[in-house]
């Protein structure tokens, strides 16, 4: 059975940093492509960033690009986003998500964790 | 940057009726690249369609997508009561990667 779980959400001040983590299990880790989707409270859906299978590709939203980083180990089945200078706006609950095959959508995801900005 | 809008914003049908969504996108979109997802209150998406027309493993044939270019379609042929739910389209484009719909919910009548 395919599982992602994350975690590290939390609330943190204005300007700090936060790492979140996505355990997967389940699939061969490595041969796909992972991303972050966030969904602010009560609002829609958005993309933050992807990285293929081998870590050669990587993509940002604009909104994050330049503070949150992606990155994932394959020999430990985890995907990470280091975000840095976080801001309010960043509150969210942030999803760990598979791509089906390379850019054909998200057929797996985990439950989400919360991350809160605020002072 | 392409932006998919979504209509209606709210659709209102009881169970049993023909639930049609719309997602129109401001640039030619590969079909290839075209995603529906279903979102109930408290949950993760689940993927619905890929390639604008295929249903991923496990979706209700009841579900059904289709359209090219700049326009889809989300069709639920009869609404079951677990249908209620808000639907997101996703496209795929080189150098935005991902884009989101702003959601359709659809609301028991």
């Amino acid at each position: 059975e395919v599982q992602l779980v994350e975690s590290g959400g939390g609330l943190v001040k204005p300007g700090g940093s936060l790492r979140l983590s996505c355990a997967a299990s389940g699939f061969t880790f490595s041969s796909y492509s992972m991303n972050w989707v966030r969904q602010a409270p009560g609002k829609g859906l958005e993309w933050v960033s992807s990285i293929s299978s081998s870590s050669s590709y990587i993509y940002y939203a604009d909104s994050v690009k330049g503070r949150f980083t992606i990155s994932r180990d394959n020999a430990k089945n985890s995907l990470y986003l280091q975000m840095n200078s976080l801001r309010a706006e960043d509150t969210a609950v942030y999803y760990c998500a598979r791509d089906l095959y390379v850019s054909s959508g998200h057929d797996y995801w985990g439950q989400g964790t919360l991350v809160t900005v605020s002072s | 940057e392409i932006v998919l809008t979504q209509s209606p914003g709210t659709l209102s049908l009881s169970p049993g009726e023909r639930a049609t969504l719309s997602c129109r996108a401001s640039q030619s979109v590969s079909s290839s690249y075209l995603a529906w997802y279903q979102q109930k209150p408290g949950q993760a998406p689940r993927l619905l369609i890929y390639g604008a027309s295929s249903r991923a493993t496990g979706i209700p044939d009841r579900f059904s997508g289709s359209g090219s270019g700049t326009d889809f379609t989300l069709t639920i042929s009869r609404l079951e009561p677990e249908d209620f739910a808000v639907y997101y389209c996703q496209q795929y484009g080189s150098s935005t990667r991902y884009t989101f719909g702003q959601g359709t919910k659809l609301e028991i009548k």
